[in-house]
């Protein structure tokens, strides 16, 4: 069974501050690691994801994650927040055994920024 | 061209009535999902679909009944609306071959349905 977490349901940062949304993961498997972005009434766009190799990965809009297997941790950063990042943000977990289960989501971060 | 569509956007109905809620996938994916998102942003899985084939369906009211009739399809019909299922249904599609956990889930835009 997977699970995430994300701490703190909402954070909030001032424009040009360091976004930092922390996802804890629990997989009995390797797992695949997904950050999705929700703007307000849109659906779900893929930030980024982890699978296999290098374990900071780059996604779109400037935000990176770090897989630290040790932590069982994918936590979400960008060096600078901007407005047109205020969001819903959601860690999700895959197994790495097929794609049929889908994902399991954390319960939301929501992001707001100060200007 | 929309990946993941879902029609109708938004749907208002009164408690007592059946609805669905129709999804179309143009991208070649074998796999299809119904998430329903709560009023507190919530994701969770109700149904999976693998080329046609009901995958997984977590607990969910037998008032819901997913329909694919083919592999680019998924809809989800619902008799007898509560007020509690008021929430934003997503339908989302990946390609699921094995050990493709990898891969990522499309997500149509979404369908908000409120009960009355």
């Amino acid at each position: 069974a997977q699970s995430v977490t994300q701490l703190g349901s909402h954070v909030s940062v001032s424009e040009g501050a360091l976004v930092l949304l922390r996802c804890n993961y629990s997989s009995s498997v390797p797992p695949y690691l997904f950050w999705y972005v929700q703007y307000p009434n849109q659906g779900l766009q893929l930030l980024l994801k982890y699978t296999t190799g290098a374990t900071l990965v780059k996604g779109i809009n400037g935000f990176e994650a770090e897989f630290k297997k040790s932590e069982t941790s994918f936590h979400l950063t960008k060096p600078s927040a901007h407005m047109s990042d205020a969001a819903e943000y959601f860690c999700a977990v895959s197994g790495s055994g097929g794609g049929a289960d889908g994902l399991t989501f954390g319960k939301g971060t929501h992001l707001i920024i100060q200007p | 061209d929309t990946a993941v569509s879902q029609t109708p956007k938004y749907l208002v109905t009164q408690m007592g009535n059946d609805k669905s809620i129709k999804c179309e996938q143009n991208l070649g994916h074998d796999t299809m999902y119904w998430y329903k998102q709560d009023s507190k942003k919530f994701l969770k899985i109700m149904f999976s679909y693998n080329n046609k084939e009901l995958i997984i369906n977590e607990t969910v009211p037998n008032r819901f009944s997913p329909k694919s009739p083919d592999k680019a399809h998924l809809n989800l019909h619902i008799n007898s609306l509560e007020l509690g299922d008021s929430a934003v249904y997503f339908c989302a599609s990946r390609l699921s071959l094995t050990g493709s956990g990898a891969n990522v889930l499309t997500f149509g835009a979404g369908s908000r349905l409120t009960v009355l």
